[in-house]
């Protein structure tokens, strides 16, 4: 079956900016989650959403916000853009029932570079 | 706090066996994994850990001790394209889904 697809796969922003990212998951999964990736902190939570819903959420500003579609696709909006906000941007993907919890499956990213 | 701690970057021999530390802090756990990550590519899972002891699955093999907040990943027969990061993650209570990753342990595998 086919894998986590995001797009766009590289972007270029300037600083006040907005972009959004989007990520559609693996056929049945219903719950994405978000993240971001930078050399010096790793991989950082930003939320999940299942069923259309946000159910997790990281300590990020509100700025960065997203929203899920009947179809369990995701976007993700970050607004006023920053320097900092320069990252691989990664969707996981999962089934969202309780059980073996936690196996994410990952798109490639969007990697996002803000001048 | 969620800290994850594991160390930064390792060197190892082809052929030798490795281990990762990662350490966690234990309030609200709920399961511990390791992702795989190489260069410019997504982090894909390697291991799955809810209960105390060894998981095994071929060259790759996990450890949990829950009392501890202490997992190690073990590495045998070390190949050279084990090159990459190897990221310890741990699903805490309070939101399943929301897992929470280490920086990742960066592996040089040498001839």
């Amino acid at each position: 079956k086919a894998g986590v697809t995001q797009t766009p796969r590289y972007l270029i922003k300037t600083r006040g900016q907005q972009v959004t990212l989007s990520c559609s998951p693996i056929s049945g999964h219903r719950s994405v989650s978000w993240y971001q990736q930078t050399p010096g902190q790793g991989l950082q939570f930003l939320f999940e959403y299942f069923s259309e819903t946000q159910r997790n959420k990281g300590n990020f500003p509100g700025r960065f916000s997203g929203r899920q579609f009947s179809n369990s696709r995701s976007e993700m909006n970050v607004s006023t853009l920053e320097l900092g906000d320069s990252a691989l941007y990664l969707c996981a993907s999962h089934t969202g029932t309780s059980g073996r919890s936690g196996e994410l499956f990952f798109g490639e990213g969007s990697r996002l570079t803000v001048l | 706090g969620q800290n994850i701690d594991q160390p930064t970057e390792m060197t190892a021999t082809e052929g030798a066996i490795v281990q990762i530390n990662c350490t966690y802090q234990t309030s609200g756990f709920n399961g511990l994994f390791w992702y795989q990550q190489h260069a410019g590519e997504a982090p894909t899972f390697l291991s799955y850990n809810v209960l105390d002891g060894l998981e095994e699955k071929g060259r790759f093999s996990s450890f949990l001790s829950r009392s501890k907040g202490y997992s190690y990943l073990l590495l045998k027969e070390l190949q050279m394209k084990d090159s990459a990061s190897y990221l310890c993650a741990v699903s805490f209570s309070g939101g399943y889904q929301k897992v929470t990753f280490g920086t990742g342990t960066k592996l040089q595998v040498i001839p």
